[in-house]
Parts: C-alpha cells; structure tokens; sequence
C-alpha cells in the first residue's frame, strides 16, 4: 500500500518555501526521500529513522511523527536547481523494499 | 567506482519476445532491487535479492524473472513481453533497505509494441 503523498504539485517562485507531505498507513521503521529529475534516475536526499536520527543533504530538512506515521520534506529559500518530482519510500515490518508514494512535482519559477 | 550500471538505456520489443535487462554494482551491496516507473504511478518494487543466491518477489512481480549468482549482478528477465511492461526500469542497490541510501542506476527505457 503506498504511502500517500501531498501536495500532487507546487508551483513556487525562487526564494519561496515548500512542504511536502508522506503519510502513510503502516508502522514504519524509516523513511526516505528522493529526487527525481526528468528523465534521470531518483536521487537520495535524506533518511529518517525511527528513533530521530536523521541522514542526508545538510540544506534540506525533514520530521517523522512516528506515531502519527507521517514525514515532512522542508526545502527553505528554494533554488531553481530544485525542480524535479520528490518521492517519499517508506520501510515497514511488511515488506522488505521501499514503498514509494506517487511523487511531488515541483516547479521553481525565477 | 562505476556505481550501479544498466543495460541497454533503450529497447524496443513486439508482444511475446523475452529480453533480460542487465544491471549491476561494485559497491558491494547486499542489497538490490528492480523497480519499474509508470507516469503518476511512482516507483514500484518488482523483486528484490537480500544477498547472493537469494530472491524474493516485490509489489508487482507477475512477468517477470530474477537471479542472484553473484554480488554485482541482478539481471531483470521478461519471460514474454507484453504492452503492459511498457515502462522505465530502474535497478538500485545499497547496504539494507531500511537504512541506508539506495542508488539508483540511469534506467531502461522499454516499449513494448
């Protein structure tokens, strides 16, 4: 079952801040957040785990409510090198692999 | 280091032909896995392997064979190609899935006619 991904798409201009949203239904162990250009392979930003510890790229930020089963992908003063689809992949007890929601697409304009 | 490498990028197959799509890693991973990626679909897991000698079945594993003989490589087997396998496949590897990164090679683009 994947995890549900909002907003579907954003429209920013530079400089501006986005939220994107990972929500899903099962008890996770962590989850991972990925960038997709298009055309290109997705690419790692960041992991949260259960337990608080983070990892990944120093200039975007990320929570996990554990109990509520929901991340948040932060990107502050955004950067037009950050337009692309973000994925959220989800790790629970049920499966051995990620789960990936149907990705966020953002549009930086100048 | 190469990272994980695919082949071909693009391939063109009619209805029931069978192809193996290569993929491979010096990384030393234990851990692979094939996806395949759909517009508005996402990603979703097809097989993956824990460690050489040892597959297991994803999400959406109808169509499709795996193999793990040794560390680097995890070819992809479409047994009989069909118009819904029309799709980009990505192959990705990394230490566990849980909690570590996974990398992500450049993808397959397969159209099947």
């Amino acid at each position: 079952q994947q995890p549900v991904q909002s907003p579907q798409a954003v429209i920013l201009r530079e400089g501006e801040d986005a939220v994107i949203n990972c929500s899903s239904s099962k008890a996770l162990y962590s989850v991972h957040w990925y960038r997709q250009k298009h055309g290109e392979a997705p690419v790692f930003l960041m992991i949260l785990l259960k337990g608080g510890e983070q990892k990944g790229h120093e200039k975007i930020s990320a929570s996990f409510n554990e109990k509520k089963q929901q991340s948040s992908l932060y990107l502050t003063a955004s950067q037009l090198s950050y337009s692309g689809t973000y994925f959220c992949g989800t790790a629970d007890r049920g499966a051995d692999g990620l789960t990936f929601g149907k990705g966020t697409h953002l549009i930086i304009q100048p | 280091n190469a990272g994980v490498t695919q082949t071909p990028k693009f391939q063109v197959l009619k209805t029931g032909q069978s192809m193996t799509l290569q993929c491979a890693q010096d990384m030393n991973h234990e851990y692979m896995s094939w996806y395949r990626q759909d517009p508005g679909m996402g990603l979703r897991l097809i097989h993956y392997s824990v460690g050489a000698g040892i597959t297991d079945q994803g999400e959406v594993p109808n169509g499709y064979n795996v193999s793990r003989s040794t560390t680097e490589d995890f070819p992809l087997r479409l047994l009989s190609a069909a118009p819904s396998q029309t799709s980009v496949y990505f192959c990705a590897s990394s230490r566990d899935y849980s909690y570590n990164e996974q990398f992500f090679g450049p993808g397959t683009r397969l159209t099947v006619l």
